[in-house]
């Protein structure tokens, strides 16, 4: 009954090396989102999941991003080659449905150095 | 590009006051309204999801309105406490792809002083 959790809450990495942040959404959502929050910015829509699939993956910034969700559940956002501007709070967030409220995870600190 | 703007950025008033900020989205093409609540090393908090124009919603002090048509919704905070002192987010979802995409603005940070 637990809300959605994210790990690692913490990470620190250094420029080059690929990063895995994992999201345990409320068990039956079947809308997960990521997002991600730089220093005086409100959340940035990364990728959306419906299910197992990526119904919207327009956020991604390039090639370097990429996330799964094999099972529709669990998530898994990957970040390779990591560079300095990737450094943000990582949120994740799950939902009933579309239109539902979002249930935020307390995110992830990437510090890229 | 859909923009979602919040005004003020940042608002600082005593203990008992109230106060009111704006998020203006896109009209056209309307779908859902969102606002959130964040406080200082917490999570985001869901406060109000807003669909049909008019809507008016109510939880505690807190309330939102909605118009759709001229792309705005407006959230007030009545007798503000210490304890709201938090970011408040809203969140635009459009209807013309309909996959749930929601769009923030950048929030409004309140400071509320005892």
């Amino acid at each position: 009954g637990a809300g959605v959790s994210q790990t690692p809450s913490n990470k620190v990495t250094e420029k080059g090396k690929y990063v895995e942040l994992r999201c345990d959404p409320i068990s039956g959502h079947t809308a997960l989102y990521w997002y991600r929050q730089s220093l005086g910015q409100g959340p940035e829509f990364l990728i959306y999941f419906q299910g197992t699939g990526a119904a919207d993956d327009s956020g991604l910034p390039n090639d370097r991003f990429f996330a799964v969700r094999p099972e529709g559940s669990v998530s898994t956002l990957k970040i390779q080659r990591t560079e300095r501007g990737d450094s943000a709070v990582y949120l994740c967030a799950s939902s009933l449905n579309v239109v539902g409220e979002l249930f935020f995870g307390e995110g992830s600190r990437l510090t890229v150095l | 590009i859909l923009n979602v703007e919040q005004s003020p950025q940042s608002l600082h008033v005593q203990e008992g006051d109230s106060t009111n900020f704006t998020c203006s989205f896109p009209s056209s093409n309307f779908y859902a309204l969102h606002w959130y609540r964040w406080e200082t090393a917490k999570s985001p908090e869901a406060l109000f999801v807003m669909t049909l124009n008019g809507d008016e919603k109510k939880k505690g002090r807190i309330s939102a309105t909605l118009n759709t048509k001229e792309g705005y919704s407006y959230l007030y905070i009545k007798g503000s406490q210490p304890e709201d002192s938090a970011t408040y987010l809203c969140a635009f979802m459009t209807g013309s792809s309909n996959t749930g995409k929601l769009i923030f603005g950048q929030g409004t940070t309140l400071q509320v002083k005892p």
